[in-house]
């Protein structure tokens, strides 16, 4: 099953801030964050697996809410290199384990002006 | 970090013949390998996902007999697509998983085919 990410674009000026969600309807085991550049392959970011979990550092951070079917990835004070395509892979009930898998949403394409 | 190379990078070729596309984590050994399709401006579509020593599991739609996937050992992963068409032309993607760090994935650069 899909997740939802939203929005499905964001321009930002250099040094504002941009949080993007990513959504599912079932409790999920693991949500990853990619970023996705144009031409390029996707760079992996982060990887949250626990409920309520916060992870990250100042500038790109990401949340786990508690119940597991909802993620944040924040961007804080963004610089022009944050422009691309931010994806969320989720690993969900059915394709945990040996049947493991992630199924990307449809991603949010960030635009950082000067 | 993990290291995921992708051979080649760019491919041109004609109508009716095959290209092999491969795959391999140069820092790590990968239990699993995958391999997506994406489409200009869209989502990342999981084609197969293969464990090395076994075979395939392709995901509904994926025509076996068309992507051929052989994962020979813990760094190499092949994608093969025969008598390719041009609706095949696309970007493929590989992507590693760590044998040791279970949850990450990591990401080949990809491969730009293009069917004339």
């Amino acid at each position: 099953q899909q997740p939802v990410q939203s929005p499905q674009a964001v321009i930002l000026r250099e040094g504002e801030d941009a949080v993007i969600n990513c959504s599912s309807s079932k409790a999920l085991y693991s949500v990853h964050w990619y970023r996705q550049k144009h031409g390029e392959a996707p760079v992996f970011l982060m990887i949250l697996l626990k409920g309520g979990e916060q992870k990250g550092h100042e500038k790109i951070s990401a949340s786990f809410n508690e119940k597991k079917q909802q993620s944040s990835l924040y961007l804080t004070a963004s610089q022009l290199s944050y422009s691309g395509t931010y994806f969320c892979g989720t690993e969900g009930p059915n394709s945990g384990g040996s049947n493991y898998k992630l199924t990307f949403g449809k991603g949010t394409l960030l635009t950082v002006n000067p | 970090g993990a290291v995921v190379s992708q051979h080649p990078s760019r491919v041109i070729c004609k109508s009716g013949t095959s290209v092999k596309i491969e795959c391999r984590s140069l820092d790590f050994q990968a239990t699993t390998m995958f391999w997506y399709r994406q489409f200009p401006k869209q989502s990342l579509m999981l084609m197969a996902t293969s464990n090395e020593g076994s075979k395939a599991t392709y995901e509904q739609g994926v025509e076996k007999d068309k992507f051929l996937i052989n994962h020979a050992s813990l760094t190499l992963s092949t994608l093969t697509v025969t008598s390719a068409h041009p609706e095949d032309s696309s970007f493929y993607i590989c992507s590693a998983r760590s044998q040791v760090t279970t949850y990450e994935q990591y990401f080949g650069p990809g491969t730009r085919l293009t069917v004339t």
